[in-house]
């Protein structure tokens, strides 16, 4: 019974390339948010949807683009991958009421060589 | 910019000790504050949160919230060598869902 799924768990790619990370949610949220964690464990939130409308984009390269096609799913597409891009990216979702509490999905490990 | 600050330990606590874990938040508006617990290599897991002042508890978790000083805590009573992992803190505005994360505290339990 995964609340937040995302695929795939790991992503070995070289510079330049576009790849694509795909997160799903069965919690019947509304809202779902895409986290950079870098190295140094810092997370930090990338984006935001609320029932597939972007509510928070925050200062990150346009070469990430988030698209939802539905309230239950959020993708992450990166093009032309960097170096500095390696991290992993959680996706989370919480309701759009209450007090936001947020569940996160198992993270996808990126590593751009 | 709203920030949110943590020791980034790491803190160590013998097993049976409370392990004392802070955090403080510049933003005055900020309205809710949440504790994760991640392990390395996992995701972060909701342990608790907390919106009113004074002490919320869950089990061997207590949130400690002080909104005049800007100030939120997690005790964890009767440590475990299982809480060893890195404790985030996160601070959400009124009706925002965006989260302000801490850069985690790193709490090893000392068998």
């Amino acid at each position: 019974d995964t609340a937040v799924s995302q695929t795939p768990k790991y992503l070995v790619t070289q510079m330049g390339n576009d790849k694509s990370i795909k997160c799903e949610q069965n919690l019947g949220h509304d809202t779902m948010y895409w986290y950079k964690q870098d190295s140094k464990k810092f997370l930090k939130i990338m984006f935001s949807y609320n029932n597939k409308e972007l509510i928070i984009n925050e200062t990150v390269p346009n070469r990430f683009s988030p698209k939802s096609p539905d309230k239950a799913h959020l993708n992450l597409h990166i093009n032309s991958l960097e170096l500095g891009d390696s991290a992993v990216y959680f996706c989370a979702s919480s309701r759009r009421d209450g007090y936001y509490e947020q569940y996160f999905g198992p993270g996808t490990r990126l590593t751009v060589t | 910019q709203k920030e949110v600050e943590q020791n980034s330990g790491p803190l160590s606590v013998p097993e049976g000790a409370i392990a004392s874990l802070n955090c403080t938040y510049s933003d005055r508006g900020s309205q809710s504050f949440f504790w994760y617990r991640q392990y390395s290599g996992k995701s972060p897991e909701l342990i608790m949160f907390i919106y009113s002042n004074g002490d919320k508890e869950d089990g061997r978790f207590t949130a400690q919230l002080n909104k005049a000083s800007q100030y939120v805590s997690l005790l964890i009573r009767d440590s475990q060598p299982s809480d060893s992992a890195t404790y985030l803190c996160a601070a959400s505005g009124a009706g925002s869902y965006q989260l302000t994360f801490g850069k985690g505290t790193k709490l090893s339990v000392i068998p």
